[in-house]
């Protein structure tokens, strides 16, 4: 079973749909969790970490359950610049490393 | 200011030659990260350096890969007899300390083996 486990998708959406990832890890011990997006051809950048309690920025809300390992991102009012791949990543607690899901490859349609 | 860089952008070389991939991370940053993606594939772990302690080296594939952080700052990531299976684009990332800091990535070496 790999740490990390996404949906890679693709997710074809119109302008203006909500849509939500999932991600699944299997290491109980893991402490930190982020949302990284790749465009294509491009390298990975932070869109933002995944808090406890839940955290939103702006039209991204990330969700946390500890007890079902699994990391959420939801996206509404999508655009057409929301167009990516979204890479979930986790902090192992015991190698201190950061583990890439495979991405979910979202495309917004006009 | 000034992002991570890396060179060459493109390398393409035949089989069983080695290639030398160089990765100038961001000023003051202390953890340095090399990634192997292949095409449509996610990030694949392979080395870290963390400040003056002894790397880890558990990503790495086989004993043809290596790499060398010099005086904290540059990296260089060498693979030696070249397969093409190697063929991946080389991403290295930099943080400001190590554990769950934000990673900032250079752009990568897109490698190709003939």
């Amino acid at each position: 079973r790999k740490e990390v486990e996404q949906d890679p998708g693709p997710f074809n959406v119109p302008e203006g749909a909500t849509v939500a990832f999932n991600c699944t890890y299997s290491n109980s011990a893991s402490q930190s969790f982020f949302w990284y997006r790749q465009d294509c051809r491009k390298e990975p950048k932070l869109l933002m970490s995944v808090y406890s309690s839940g955290n939103e920025d702006g039209r991204f809300t990330a969700q946390l359950n500890r007890a079902s390992q699994y990391i959420s991102l939801l996206i509404r009012d999508s655009k057409l610049s929301d167009s990516a791949t979204y890479l979930c990543v986790v902090l192992s607690g015991s190698a201190r490393q950061l583990t890439f899901g495979s991405g979910t490859q979202l495309t917004v349609l006009p | 200011g000034a992002g991570v860089s890396q060179s060459p952008s493109n390398k393409v070389t035949e089989k069983g030659k080695d290639v030398e991939l160089r990765c100038d991370p961001i000023s003051g940053h202390t953890a340095l990260y090399w990634y192997r993606q292949s095409l449509g594939q996610g990030l694949e772990f392979l080395i870290y350096f963390q400040g003056n302690s002894a790397p880890d080296k558990s990503g790495l594939p086989s004993d043809r890969f290596s790499a060398e952080r010099t005086g904290g700052s540059v990296s260089t990531l060498t693979i030696q007899r070249t397969q093409q299976e190697d063929s991946a684009v080389y991403l290295c990332a930099s943080s400001l300390g190590g554990g769950g800091q934000t990673q900032y990535f250079g752009p990568g070496t897109r490698l190709l083996v003939l």
